[in-house]
């Protein structure tokens, strides 16, 4: 059964500083791997898509990188700005579905 | 173009009631699936459809079930409601099934509170 953790489960910085969200999963036999953000009360919002041929993926400030073997992904957010404040998870696409990680809770103060 | 929609957006229902959710999929987008969110079990799979037809089904009790119409359109029904089923429950669209190549879009979702 695919598990799939965030570490931390709150991160506050401030704003400008370069981050880095973990997220680390138990099978290495999945599709790909996607990135969301959740705004309070909100859906979710996709961020980024990596196949599991590929080893990274870039939009803008965000890159996700994707190392199958070890199970790990990273979502680096580059000068970050309070609008990034929000909830990101990480979501494993496996044969039927998404299996989530319980989100990293993101602050970043003015 | 339009994204997922889901509603009602807010709703309060009573214990042993039933509820309908409804979802329309981004258009061109035939596969619709339903997760539940909960503070402490996070997001968990309901079902997926696809033209029609279920899937994949998690590990719910019968009390929830779908059905997709021929336009893609989707619904979620709960009965005999219970507390516990309070929750966030978000729908998703894809082109096509399952997770293999497929960015999936999720909808705003509709809060369900039982009391």
């Amino acid at each position: 059964k695919q598990e799939v953790t965030q570490i931390p489960a709150a991160l506050s910085v401030p704003e400008g500083e370069n981050l880095v969200l973990n997220c680390s999963f138990t099978d290495s036999a999945i599709y790909n791997l996607q990135w969301f953000r959740q705004d309070p009360g909100k859906g979710l919002t996709s961020l980024l898509l990596i196949q599991s041929s590929q080893r990274e993926q870039t939009s803008g400030r965000l890159n996700a990188s994707l190392d199958k073997s070890s199970g790990r992904s990273t979502l680096y957010i580059a000068a970050s700005q309070p609008g990034d404040s929000a909830t990101y998870l990480c979501a494993v696409g496996g044969a039927q579905k998404l299996v989530f990680g319980q989100g990293t809770r993101l602050t970043i103060n003015p | 173009k339009a994204g997922v929609t889901q509603t009602p957006r807010y709703l309060i229902k009573t214990r042993g009631q039933q509820v309908t959710l409804s979802c329309s999929p981004i258009s061109g987008h035939r596969s619709v699936s339903w997760y539940q969110q909960t503070p402490g079990q996070g997001l968990q799979f309901l079902f997926e459809y696809f033209s029609e037809t279920q899937r994949n089904k998690g590990n719910f009790p019968g009390r929830f079930s779908g059905r997709q119409f021929s336009n893609s359109r989707s619904e979620m029904n709960v009965s005999t409601l219970e507390l516990g089923d309070s929750a966030l429950y978000l729908c998703a669209s894809s082109l096509s099934a399952g997770t293999a190549g497929n960015t999936i879009y999720f909808g705003e979702g509709s809060w369900l509170t039982v009391v």
